[in-house]
């Protein structure tokens, strides 16, 4: 069974300017999640989706992020303008439904200068 | 709310002693517990996960952690450290009371895990 899949696998951009980050969730799984992972931080979440829908986003910074999961399948997310703060690894993982566990991509590692 | 706090952010080992790795956590409700590991370069993989059956869990790569409600406590431990097992581990807590989405997970801040020769 193919794991979470995620592109790209690193990014250095300047401030201000606009990032967008894939993830391809394991066929089937309904629920998907983005987390941020500044270094020496443990993941927090930022957005998760119930099939197309939003669940939860209430630690989004809703300014420069968004997200979207437009089929039910594959998500993008997105910052613009970056800031020097969002240099972090963007992680994705999918689960089969709710309360169900949770398997994690390899991330994106995101430096903004 | 939930939290977890994770006692120390690097601990290091001999390879074929134990292992050790400390976390304390904090929920309003009956709280599900895991620990995911991190190598470099790879994705978070679960090792074990606690919820609300056994106290003690076992999970994968002979690691095991114990639940003390009275302590507030889940720690992890392996009776002989590998090599392999190097790498990062979190603790996480999931509050069962959670109604807006369902298993939301909060992350403790890590611990890494050195093994020597």
């Amino acid at each position: 069974e193919a794991g979470v899949a995620q592109s790209p696998r690193y990014k250095i951009i300047e401030k201000r300017q606009s990032v967008a980050f894939w993830c391809n969730p394991i066929s089937g799984h309904a629920t998907l999640y983005w987390y941020q992972q500044i270094l020496g931080q443990g993941p927090k979440l930022l957005i998760q989706f119930q099939n197309n829908g939003v669940v939860d986003d209430s630690q989004l910074p809703k300014d420069r992020f968004s997200a979207e999961r437009l089929k039910g399948v594959d998500s993008t997310l997105k910052i613009q303008p970056a800031k020097l703060e969002d240099s972090a690894v963007y992680l994705c993982a999918s689960s089969l439904d709710r309360g169900h566990e949770q398997y994690f991509g390899p991330g994106t590692r995101l430096t903004v200068t | 709310a939930q939290s977890v706090t994770q006692l120390d952010s690097h601990v290091s080992v001999s390879e074929g002693t134990p292992v050790l790795l400390r976390c304390n956590y904090s929920s309003s409700y009956s709280p599900s517990l895991f620990w995911y590991v991190q190598h470099p370069n790879k994705g978070l993989q679960l090792l074990l996960k606690y919820t609300s059956a056994a106290t003690l869990v076992k999970g994968i790569n002979g690691f095991e952690a114990e639940f003390k409600k009275s302590e507030t406590s889940f720690h992890l431990t392996k009776p002989s450290a590998h090599m392999s097992d190097a790498a990062e581990y979190f603790c996480v807590v999931s509050d069962q009371g959670f109604t807006g989405g369902g298993n939301k997970l909060t992350f403790g801040t890590g611990t890494q895990l050195k093994v020597e020769l």
